[in-house]
């Protein structure tokens, strides 16, 4: 069974700071990859996902991530954090076929101070 | 235009009552799910509907029934509330393939409190 793990369920920086959220997955073969946000009060929005193809995965916000197979991580970054970043974030797996079923971390509370 | 609606966005009830929480969808896709997000924030999937149909049902219990009366709306429906079932419901979409690399687009939840 497919499982992800989140490490850290609280991560602070400081505004202008490099944000680091860590994934890591644990499946017999690579799974497709997606991070979550879910600001205050509100439903989780896509942020990016990793399926095939670069392993360098561009989303929205600034954000980014790694798929890195021999780590089995895909860890989220951001270079440069804003007040607005401040949310939950969750890492999810997916299976490789059939129909789409995500399996979430914990989650990640982001927190941004100025 | 909202993408996922869900109504009503709070509910408070006593235990032991029936409720239904009502999920509608505008984006045209063919599957929807409901999760269900607890205290500390886990969200776990409860089930997924294709085109109207049952296609994963986790190990729910059977006070939970899904209903889908077309592609574009999935109700949960509740039976004899009990403490536990306090929790944050989020329903969800995805597009017509329904695959494994689809995006979901969830509402924004039911925040379900049990007296």
């Amino acid at each position: 069974a497919q499982s992800v793990t989140q490490l850290g369920s609280h991560v602070s920086v400081s505004e202008g700071a490099l944000v680091l959220l860590r994934c890591n997955y644990s499946s017999s073969v690579p799974p497709y990859l997606f991070w979550y946000v879910q600001y205050p009060n509100q439903g989780l929005q896509l942020l990016l996902k990793y399926t095939t193809g670069a392993t360098l995965v561009k989303g929205i916000n600034g954000f980014e991530a790694e798929f890195k197979k021999s780590e089995t991580s895909f860890h989220l970054t951001k270079p440069s954090a804003h007040m607005s970043d401040a949310a939950e974030y969750f890492c999810a797996v997916s299976q490789l076929s059939g129909y789409s079923t995500l399996t979430f971390g914990k989650g990640t509370m982001l927190l941004v101070s100025p | 235009d909202t993408a996922v609606s869900q109504t009503p966005k709070y509910l408070v009830t006593q235990m032991g009552n029936d409720k239904s929480i009502k999920c509608e969808q505008n984006l045209g896709h063919d599957t929807m799910y409901w999760y269900k997000q607890d205290s500390k924030k886990f969200l776990k999937i409860m089930f997924s509907y294709n085109n109207k149909e049952l296609i994963i049902n986790e190990t729910v219990p059977n006070r939970f029934s899904p209903k889908s009366p077309d592609k574009a709306h999935l109700n949960l429906h509740i039976n004899s509330l009990e403490l536990g079932d306090s929790a944050v419901y989020f329903c969800a979409s995805s597009q017509v393939a329904g695959g494994p690399t689809d995006t979901q687009y969830f509402g924004p939840g039911t925040r379900l409190t049990v007296l």
